[in-house]
């Protein structure tokens, strides 16, 4: 079983959905959850960032942390086109190196 | 030059050659890392320098070869790949090694490999 586990996609959807990207995780020691997002022919950029359980805020993202079902969600509200990317979950535990997902490619048609 | 810079942005060999990766970060950052990233499959952590020590090297096989002469540069050395080494290297670099607390690491665009 994969440490992170995380459904590669594509993920197509119109402009202006709602869109949920999703990563479930083996670790129980995890703390630290992050969303990355990588453009075509870049490097990944950190999205979010969110300690322990709950949710976090910032624009149109929200990242979700359910640590008792393992599970954590990132939710873009009016989607668009220039959301297109990959999104990879990273997630880690004190002392340890970051934990990635594979990523899921999104696509937001206009 | 802002941010982490990568060059070569795209690197063909064959399986007999030497070359290098070359990563800067302009960032005053004092770790500074190198990733492989294959196809479907998550981002392999390869090594770790702080402060210009190797403080993690992942088991990666010898024909890759990391060198970090100060804070600001990366490099990684590259001979006698094989076919199944082709992948975006990406270098990345962070405040310090506690990256993991923030998940703060700022990426490069990567060095497209091709191994023939």
């Amino acid at each position: 079983q994969k440490e992170v586990e995380q459904d590669p996609g594509p993920l197509s959807v119109p402009e202006g959905a709602i869109v949920s990207l999703n990563c479930t995780y083996s670790n129980s020691a995890f703390q630290y959850f992050m969303w990355y997002r990588q453009y075509s022919r870049k490097g990944p950029e950190l999205l979010m960032y969110t300690y322990s359980s709950g949710n976090k805020e910032d624009g149109r993202f929200t990242a979700q942390v359910d640590k008792s079902s393992k599970y954590i969600s990132l939710f873009i509200r009016d989607s668009q086109p220039s959301d297109s990317a990959t999104y990879l979950c990273a997630m880690s535990q004190y002392g340890n190196k970051l934990v990635f997902g594979a990523g899921t490619i999104l696509r937001v048609k206009s | 030059e802002t941010g982490v810079t990568q060059t070569p942005r795209h690197l063909v060999m064959g399986m007999t050659n030497k070359k290098s990766l070359k990563c800067e970060q302009h960032l005053g950052h004092n770790a500074m890392y190198w990733y492989k990233q294959s196809a479907k499959k998550p981002l392999e952590l390869m090594f770790v320098y702080s402060l210009e020590e190797r403080v993690e090297n992942n088991s990666v096989p010898s024909r890759f070869s990391p060198e970090c002469p100060n804070s600001s540069h990366l490099f990684l050395h590259l001979h006698t790949l094989q076919p199944e080494d082709s992948a975006l290297y990406l270098c990345a670099s962070s405040q310090d090694p506690q990256y993991q607390i923030t998940g703060e690491l700022f990426f490069g665009e990567g060095s497209r490999l091709t191994v023939l």
